[in-house]
């Protein structure tokens, strides 16, 4: 059975960078769209990017420039980083594994989530 | 950028069919998938590439895809089933996810 795990810190300052890591256990990293999808507290979801095992990136063009997703293929893991973060940001965010599959997408695989803040 | 429309609450009583709907431009030309979300857990998807089911889900849940309207279909609607409902797409012009605003589903 998959797992996905979110690891990093509950509470960033403005303007600072958002670090998670999602640690797979379970099952190989290799293959799959590895995602990130966040979601405001009391609100919906967004999708943030996914990074495929090669290392090969898509992510949500409203954040696309702030944004980095990167894999360790070694270690199970891939990460998120979001820089210049504000009060907007704070979200409950998910890892999840994605398929694409004509042109396709869905994530059948999720972590717990975590919640980051975003505050001084 | 691509939007999807959901009506942000449905009510159904116990034992009756709940359809939820997600509208976007040509929506029919797109696979779409649902996720349910109970308060405090992570999404759970219930139908991918419109109609598929995961393994686990029980048969009442189904889904449609034509035109520019998604639907999940819902019978014999349960308790259980009260949650939050989020319609997904991808939109290959960005290559990126989309997600409906959700829809609160209460059965009463």
């Amino acid at each position: 059975q998959v797992q996905l795990q979110e690891s990093g810190p509950g509470l960033v300052k403005p303007s600072e960078t958002l670090s998670l890591t999602c640690t797979v256990s379970g099952g190989s990293i290799s293959s799959y769209y590895w995602s990130w999808i966040r979601q405001p507290p009391g609100k919906g979801l967004e999708w943030i990017g996914y990074i495929y095992h090669s290392g090969s990136t898509n992510y949500n063009p409203s954040l696309k420039s702030r944004v980095t997703i990167s894999v360790d293929t070694s270690k199970n893991q891939f990460s998120l980083k979001l820089y210049s973060v504000t009060a907007a940001d704070t979200a409950v965010y998910y890892c999840a594994r994605g398929h694409i599959e004509s042109s396709g997408y869905y994530a059948d695989y999720w972590g717990q989530g975590t919640l980051v803040t975003v505050s001084s | 950028s691509y939007e999807l429309t959901q009506p942000p609450s449905v009510s159904v009583s116990p034992g009756q069919t709940a359809s939820i709907t997600c509208s976007g431009d040509k929506l029919g030309d797109k696979y779409a998938c649902w996720y349910q979300q109970k308060p405090g857990q992570s999404p759970m998807v219930v139908i991918y590439q419109d109609i598929k089911r995961p393994s686990g889900i029980p048969e009442r849940f189904s889904g449609s895809n034509s035109g520019n309207t998604a639907t999940l279909t819902i019978r014999g609607t349960q308790a259980m089933d009260e949650a939050d409902y989020y319609c997904q797409a991808w939109d290959s012009s960005t290559a990126s996810g989309v997600f409906g605003g959700g829809t609160k589903l209460t059965v009463l």
